[in-house]
């Protein structure tokens, strides 16, 4: 199975109300963990990173916060709003050793619905 | 204007054909990749490019190729397409100190009958 993986496919909730996204990683070697937005119709579209060494980062209108003892991670979305509607993904950057490469396994996603 | 490009958006092709799928970006960036999106799947990685000269297999490269023209320019190709390629595809850039915040194009919905 995947290493990246989410908790809940789908989340529904009030316009105001914070949310929260949550996904799971199996990989310790992981050394960054990505959200990315995906919009109906478009693609994915990057909002913010944490390096494996950090438990917390905070941009705007969103926190992450990673639990490196249980291998979880979360995205917090203050005030949500309608433009936040759309498919979040987790992803985890695991380089490989000896090189400068990255790549990224990507979670499959959960789905936010806002309701006005 | 969109800094990542792709043609066609939408591309309905029987199968045995040979198609292929253009990315041009204007970021300036090093590194391009090719993604396939599947219901339920996520992302996954077919190829991807650290310049013009260097070339990797991704997770699922087997039934596709690659061709990396010019810094701006990375196209996937698929020599005999089959019905399981029915999918949606991404071509995203990235810079090299920060290979893990992708740019990622509109996409293009090919579909093999």
């Amino acid at each position: 199975g995947e290493s990246v993986g989410l908790h809940l496919p789908t989340l529904s909730v009030q316009e105001g109300d914070n949310s929260i996204i949550n996904c799971a990683y199996s990989n310790s070697a992981s050394d960054y963990f990505i959200w990315y937005k995906q919009e109906s119709g478009k693609g994915p579209q990057f909002i913010i990173d944490i390096r494996s060494n950090m438990d917390k980062r905070q941009g705007q209108r969103v926190t992450v916060l990673l639990n490196k003892t249980v291998k979880h991670l979360s995205l917090q979305i203050a005030a949500t709003q309608p433009g936040d509607s759309a498919v979040y993904f987790c992803a985890e950057n695991i380089p490989p050793p000896g090189a400068g490469s990255y790549q990224l396994t990507f979670g499959k996603g959960t789905k936010l619905s806002v309701i006005p | 204007d969109a800094d990542v490009t792709q043609t066609p958006r939408n591309r309905i092709t029987k199968t045995g054909k040979r198609i292929m799928l253009e990315c041009s970006q204007t970021k300036g960036h090093d590194r391009m990749y090719w993604y396939r999106q599947d219901p339920g799947l996520g992302l996954r990685l077919i190829y991807y490019s650290f310049d013009v000269k260097d070339i990797n297999k991704g997770e699922i490269s087997d039934g596709y190729s690659v061709s990396r023209q010019a810094q701006a320019k990375f196209s996937l190709s698929l020599e005999s397409a089959i019905p399981n390629q029915t999918a949606l595809y991404f071509c995203a850039t990235s810079r090299s100190d920060r290979a893990y915040e992708q740019y990622f194009g509109p996409g293009t919905r090919l579909t093999v009958t």
